[in-house]
C-alpha cells in the first residue's frame, strides 16, 4: 500500500514563527503536492513538485515556499505565521505527471496559528 | 478552462435508502473524473474514477457514478446508505493541459449524513 506520513498532525504556532510541514512518501511517486483545506472552499493547490529540486506554484503559493531535496519527502514552509493560515494542510504524491492516475493522500496537518 | 460544481453542500439520507451526490463540471477536452471520500481528521480515499472506458464506473463500499457527457455530470451514487458512509466527498476533474501534464481541479464538497 501506498503510503503517505505528514509528521505533524496538529500543531499551534504563534504569528510571525516559522512552520515546517513535513510529508514523506514510500512509492517513488514523481509528482507531490501540497494542498490547503477549508471549509466551503474545498481544497487549493498551494505547490507542487514533479521532481527533486524542482516546483511549480500552485493556486495560492503567497506566504508559503517549499523544498524537495530527496524524492521521498517534500516541505512546506510558513516562513512567517499568520493568523490566515489556520488550516488543515493535505500532502499527497502521483506517478509520473503524464499519469492521470489517482492521488495517495497523508492524513493531514491541522495547523492553529495564534 | 475546467471547473467542477458539486451542488449540495450538504445531503443528509436515512440509514439503507439511497445516495445521490451530484457533480457537474465543465471541461475543454476529454476529461478524467474522480470522486474521494475524506472521513473525519483523514486524508483523501480515491472511490472511484473514469478515465474514458466505461461510462458507468463502479468503486469501493458500493459506490458507483456514470458519466454523461450530454450533461456533463458524473454523479454518485449508492443503493443503500451505511452510518459508515458519513463523510465528505470531493468531485475532482483532470485534464491534459499540454505538454503531457495534467492539471486537478476538485470540488468544493459535499458532506453526507446518514441518520439512524
Amino acid at each position: 500500500d501506498v503510503k503517505v506520513t505528514q509528521s505533524s498532525r496538529y500543531l499551534v504556532k504563534r504569528t510571525g514563527e516559522k512552520v515546517f510541514l513535513e510529508c514523506v512518501q514510500d512509492m517513488d511517486h514523481e509528482n507531490m503536492f501540497w494542498y490547503r483545506q477549508d471549509p466551503g472552499l474545498g481544497l487549493r493547490l498551494i505547490y507542487f513538485s514533479y521532481d527533486v529540486k524542482m516546483k511549480e506554484k500552485g493556486d495560492i503559493p503567497e506566504g508559503y515556499s517549499v523544498s524537495r531535496e530527496k524524492k521521498e519527502r517534500f516541505s512546506l514552509i510558513l516562513e512567517s505565521a499568520s493568523t490566515n493560515q489556520t488550516s488543515m494542510y493535505l500532502c499527497a504524491s502521483k506517478r509520473e505527471e503524464r499519469y492521470t492516475g489517482e492521488l495517495f493522500f497523508g492524513e493531514g496537518s491541522r495547523l492553529t496559528v495564534l | 478552462a475546467q471547473s467542477v460544481t458539486q451542488l449540495d453542500s450538504h445531503v443528509s439520507v436515512s440509514e439503507g435508502t439511497p445516495v445521490l451526490l451530484r457533480c457537474n463540471y465543465s471541461s475543454s477536452y476529454s476529461p478524467s473524473l474522480f470522486w474521494y471520500v475524506q472521513h473525519p481528521n483523514k486524508g483523501l480515499q480515491l472511490l472511484l474514477k473514469y478515465t474514458s472506458a466505461a461510462t458507468l464506473v463502479k468503486g469501493i463500499n458500493g459506490f458507483e457514478a456514470e458519466f454523461k457527457k450530454s450533461e456533463t455530470s458524473f454523479h454518485l451514487t449508492k443503493p443503500s446508505a451505511h452510518m459508515s458512509d458519513a463523510a465528505e466527498y470531493f468531485c475532482v476533474v483532470s485534464e491534459s493541459s499540454g505538454a503531457g501534464s495534467y492539471q486537478l481541479t476538485f470540488g468544493k464538497g459535499t458532506k453526507l449524513s446518514v441518520i439512524p
